[in-house]
Protein backbone atom coordinates (compact mmCIF):
# COMPACT_ATOMS: atom_id res chain seq x y z
CA UNK A 1 0.00 0.00 0.00
CA UNK A 2 1.18 3.40 -0.59
CA UNK A 3 2.84 5.50 2.53
CA UNK A 4 4.24 8.79 2.80
CA UNK A 5 5.87 8.57 6.33
CA UNK A 6 7.81 12.01 7.74
CA UNK A 7 10.42 12.74 10.11
CA UNK A 8 9.39 13.94 13.88
CA UNK A 9 8.28 16.98 15.59
CA UNK A 10 11.18 20.19 15.45
CA UNK A 11 11.72 23.21 17.43
CA UNK A 12 13.53 25.61 16.14
CA UNK A 13 14.85 29.61 16.62
CA UNK A 14 14.21 32.32 14.86
CA UNK A 15 16.15 32.75 12.12
CA UNK A 16 17.05 28.99 11.61
CA UNK A 17 16.73 26.18 9.52
CA UNK A 18 14.71 23.11 9.32
CA UNK A 19 14.29 20.04 7.13
CA UNK A 20 11.49 17.28 6.90
CA UNK A 21 11.75 14.15 5.39
CA UNK A 22 9.01 12.27 3.32
CA UNK A 23 10.09 8.61 2.84
CA UNK A 24 7.99 7.03 0.07
CA UNK A 25 6.88 3.19 -0.09
CA UNK A 26 4.22 1.33 -2.07
CA UNK A 27 4.17 2.92 -5.51
CA UNK A 28 7.50 3.89 -8.00
CA UNK A 29 8.99 6.86 -5.87
CA UNK A 30 9.79 8.59 -9.45
CA UNK A 31 6.32 8.27 -10.75
CA UNK A 32 4.54 10.72 -9.05
CA UNK A 33 5.13 14.43 -8.11
CA UNK A 34 5.68 15.50 -4.33
CA UNK A 35 3.89 18.41 -3.17
CA UNK A 36 4.36 20.13 0.32
CA UNK A 37 1.52 21.85 1.83
CA UNK A 38 1.50 23.80 5.38
CA UNK A 39 -1.12 24.55 7.96
CA UNK A 40 -0.75 27.00 10.79
CA UNK A 41 -2.53 25.86 14.32
CA UNK A 42 -6.59 26.93 13.14
CA UNK A 43 -6.16 27.57 9.76
CA UNK A 44 -6.34 26.52 6.64
CA UNK A 45 -3.96 24.40 3.61
CA UNK A 46 -1.25 26.40 2.00
CA UNK A 47 0.48 24.97 -0.89
CA UNK A 48 4.26 25.66 -1.01
CA UNK A 49 5.40 24.12 -3.93
CA UNK A 50 5.93 20.96 -5.68
CA UNK A 51 9.15 18.66 -6.72
CA UNK A 52 9.69 15.74 -9.53
CA UNK A 53 11.29 12.94 -7.69
CA UNK A 54 12.43 11.75 -11.86
CA UNK A 55 14.00 15.07 -12.80
CA UNK A 56 14.83 17.21 -9.71
CA UNK A 57 12.64 20.03 -11.11
CA UNK A 58 11.14 21.75 -8.67
CA UNK A 59 8.75 25.03 -8.25
CA UNK A 60 7.63 27.05 -5.11
CA UNK A 61 4.72 29.36 -4.58
CA UNK A 62 5.98 32.68 -4.58
CA UNK A 63 5.70 33.56 -0.85
CA UNK A 64 8.01 31.03 -0.04
CA UNK A 65 10.63 31.77 -3.31
CA UNK A 66 14.44 32.17 -1.78
CA UNK A 67 13.31 30.64 1.43
CA UNK A 68 12.42 27.11 0.56
CA UNK A 69 14.35 23.58 -1.04
CA UNK A 70 12.71 21.05 -1.95
CA UNK A 71 14.85 17.69 -2.96
CA UNK A 72 15.02 14.50 -3.33
CA UNK A 73 17.15 10.93 -3.05
CA UNK A 74 15.97 8.64 -5.14
CA UNK A 75 17.95 6.03 -3.85
CA UNK A 76 15.80 5.70 -0.70
CA UNK A 77 12.26 6.85 -2.33
CA UNK A 78 12.90 10.32 0.01
CA UNK A 79 11.70 13.77 -0.54
CA UNK A 80 12.86 16.85 1.29
CA UNK A 81 11.75 20.23 2.56
CA UNK A 82 13.69 22.59 3.51
CA UNK A 83 12.72 26.08 4.83
CA UNK A 84 15.41 28.53 6.04
CA UNK A 85 14.98 32.24 8.03
CA UNK A 86 12.30 30.63 10.26
CA UNK A 87 10.20 32.71 11.82
CA UNK A 88 7.23 32.87 14.20
CA UNK A 89 4.85 32.45 11.65
CA UNK A 90 6.30 29.76 9.95
CA UNK A 91 5.02 27.10 12.81
CA UNK A 92 2.80 24.50 11.58
CA UNK A 93 2.06 21.24 10.33
CA UNK A 94 4.02 20.56 7.19
CA UNK A 95 2.59 17.68 4.72
CA UNK A 96 4.05 15.84 2.30
CA UNK A 97 1.43 14.87 -0.66
CA UNK A 98 1.78 12.28 -3.73
CA UNK A 99 0.50 14.54 -6.28
CA UNK A 100 -0.98 14.39 -10.12
CA UNK A 101 -3.26 17.04 -10.31
CA UNK A 102 -4.72 15.79 -6.89
CA UNK A 103 -2.61 14.85 -3.42
CA UNK A 104 -4.15 11.45 -3.60
CA UNK A 105 -2.39 10.24 -0.33
CA UNK A 106 -0.45 12.35 2.39
CA UNK A 107 2.09 12.15 4.62
CA UNK A 108 1.05 11.92 8.67
CA UNK A 109 2.22 15.60 9.10
CA UNK A 110 5.85 16.82 10.64
CA UNK A 111 4.82 19.74 13.11
CA UNK A 112 7.56 22.32 13.38
CA UNK A 113 7.74 25.13 16.11
CA UNK A 114 9.79 28.57 15.88
CA UNK A 115 9.92 29.81 19.11
CA UNK A 116 13.11 31.61 21.01
CA UNK B 1 -2.81 34.50 -5.38
CA UNK B 2 -5.71 34.51 -3.70
CA UNK B 3 -7.14 31.42 -1.97
CA UNK B 4 -10.30 30.18 -3.64
CA UNK B 5 -13.82 31.35 -1.61
CA UNK B 6 -15.34 28.80 0.64
CA UNK B 7 -18.24 29.95 3.01
CA UNK B 8 -16.85 29.31 6.82
CA UNK B 9 -19.13 27.04 7.58
CA UNK B 10 -22.21 24.69 6.76
CA UNK B 11 -24.57 22.48 9.10
CA UNK B 12 -26.96 20.00 8.15
CA UNK B 13 -29.36 17.72 10.26
CA UNK B 14 -28.05 13.70 9.64
CA UNK B 15 -29.51 12.22 6.88
CA UNK B 16 -30.51 15.77 4.82
CA UNK B 17 -28.10 17.05 1.86
CA UNK B 18 -25.44 20.50 2.20
CA UNK B 19 -23.43 22.02 -0.13
CA UNK B 20 -20.61 23.97 0.29
CA UNK B 21 -19.40 26.33 -2.89
CA UNK B 22 -15.41 26.83 -4.15
CA UNK B 23 -15.29 30.36 -6.21
CA UNK B 24 -12.16 31.06 -7.88
CA UNK B 25 -11.20 32.91 -11.26
CA UNK B 26 -11.18 32.24 -15.01
CA UNK B 27 -7.39 31.18 -13.98
CA UNK B 28 -8.36 28.61 -11.98
CA UNK B 29 -11.77 26.57 -11.11
CA UNK B 30 -13.19 28.27 -14.16
CA UNK B 31 -10.28 27.19 -16.72
CA UNK B 32 -9.52 23.48 -15.28
CA UNK B 33 -10.91 21.06 -14.99
CA UNK B 34 -8.66 19.94 -11.86
CA UNK B 35 -10.87 20.67 -8.79
CA UNK B 36 -9.57 18.58 -6.23
CA UNK B 37 -11.64 18.22 -2.58
CA UNK B 38 -10.47 17.35 0.94
CA UNK B 39 -11.96 16.25 4.33
CA UNK B 40 -9.90 16.81 7.48
CA UNK B 41 -10.75 15.73 10.55
CA UNK B 42 -9.20 17.14 14.03
CA UNK B 43 -5.78 16.58 14.57
CA UNK B 44 -5.70 14.49 11.10
CA UNK B 45 -3.84 14.54 7.32
CA UNK B 46 -6.68 15.76 4.65
CA UNK B 47 -8.00 12.69 2.88
CA UNK B 48 -8.94 13.33 -0.66
CA UNK B 49 -12.57 13.34 -1.34
CA UNK B 50 -13.22 14.17 -5.05
CA UNK B 51 -10.95 14.93 -8.16
CA UNK B 52 -10.89 16.50 -11.40
CA UNK B 53 -14.29 18.14 -10.58
CA UNK B 54 -16.45 15.28 -9.82
CA UNK B 55 -14.41 12.08 -9.85
CA UNK B 56 -14.30 9.81 -6.74
CA UNK B 57 -11.36 7.95 -5.60
CA UNK B 58 -12.23 3.95 -4.69
CA UNK B 59 -13.49 3.78 -0.95
CA UNK B 60 -15.01 6.92 -0.96
CA UNK B 61 -18.72 7.01 -0.21
CA UNK B 62 -21.30 7.46 -3.13
CA UNK B 63 -22.56 10.03 -0.95
CA UNK B 64 -20.20 12.46 -2.02
CA UNK B 65 -20.46 14.23 -5.31
CA UNK B 66 -18.66 17.31 -7.17
CA UNK B 67 -19.62 19.65 -10.03
CA UNK B 68 -18.50 22.78 -11.34
CA UNK B 69 -20.38 25.54 -13.06
CA UNK B 70 -18.40 28.29 -14.30
CA UNK B 71 -15.57 29.51 -11.71
CA UNK B 72 -17.17 28.04 -9.01
CA UNK B 73 -17.13 24.28 -8.04
CA UNK B 74 -18.93 22.33 -5.43
CA UNK B 75 -19.12 19.53 -3.24
CA UNK B 76 -22.59 17.64 -2.08
CA UNK B 77 -22.77 15.68 0.86
CA UNK B 78 -26.06 13.61 0.84
CA UNK B 79 -27.33 11.89 4.06
CA UNK B 80 -25.90 13.66 5.99
CA UNK B 81 -23.44 11.53 9.04
CA UNK B 82 -22.21 11.98 12.30
CA UNK B 83 -18.99 11.00 10.47
CA UNK B 84 -18.82 13.61 7.98
CA UNK B 85 -18.76 16.49 10.70
CA UNK B 86 -14.88 17.58 9.34
CA UNK B 87 -13.62 20.52 7.60
CA UNK B 88 -13.71 20.38 3.97
CA UNK B 89 -10.82 22.09 1.69
CA UNK B 90 -11.41 22.55 -2.58
CA UNK B 91 -8.08 23.28 -4.19
CA UNK B 92 -7.54 23.97 -7.91
CA UNK B 93 -4.83 24.18 -10.14
CA UNK B 94 -4.14 27.82 -11.47
CA UNK B 95 -1.98 29.43 -13.88
CA UNK B 96 -0.55 31.83 -11.60
CA UNK B 97 3.03 31.21 -10.82
CA UNK B 98 1.70 29.11 -7.51
CA UNK B 99 0.13 26.43 -9.56
CA UNK B 100 -2.20 25.42 -6.93
CA UNK B 101 -4.38 26.80 -5.02
CA UNK B 102 -6.43 26.22 -1.68
CA UNK B 103 -10.07 27.19 -0.99
CA UNK B 104 -10.64 29.05 2.56
CA UNK B 105 -11.82 25.93 4.16
CA UNK B 106 -15.51 25.08 5.40
CA UNK B 107 -16.59 23.86 8.98
CA UNK B 108 -18.93 21.05 8.02
CA UNK B 109 -21.60 20.80 11.51
CA UNK B 110 -24.07 17.78 11.98
CA UNK B 111 -26.82 18.52 14.23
Amino acid sequence: QVQLVQSGAEVKKPGASVKVSCKASGYTFTSYDINWVRQATGQGLEWMGWMNPNSGNTGYAQKFQGRVTMTRNTSISTAYMELSSLRSEDTAVYYCARWNYKADYWGQGTLVTVSS
Amino acid sequence: QSALTQPASVSGSPGQSITISCTGTSSDVGGYNYVSWYQQHPGKAPKLMIYDVSNRPSGVSNRFSGSKSGNTASLTISGLQAEDEADYYCSSYTSSSTLEVFGTGTKVTVL
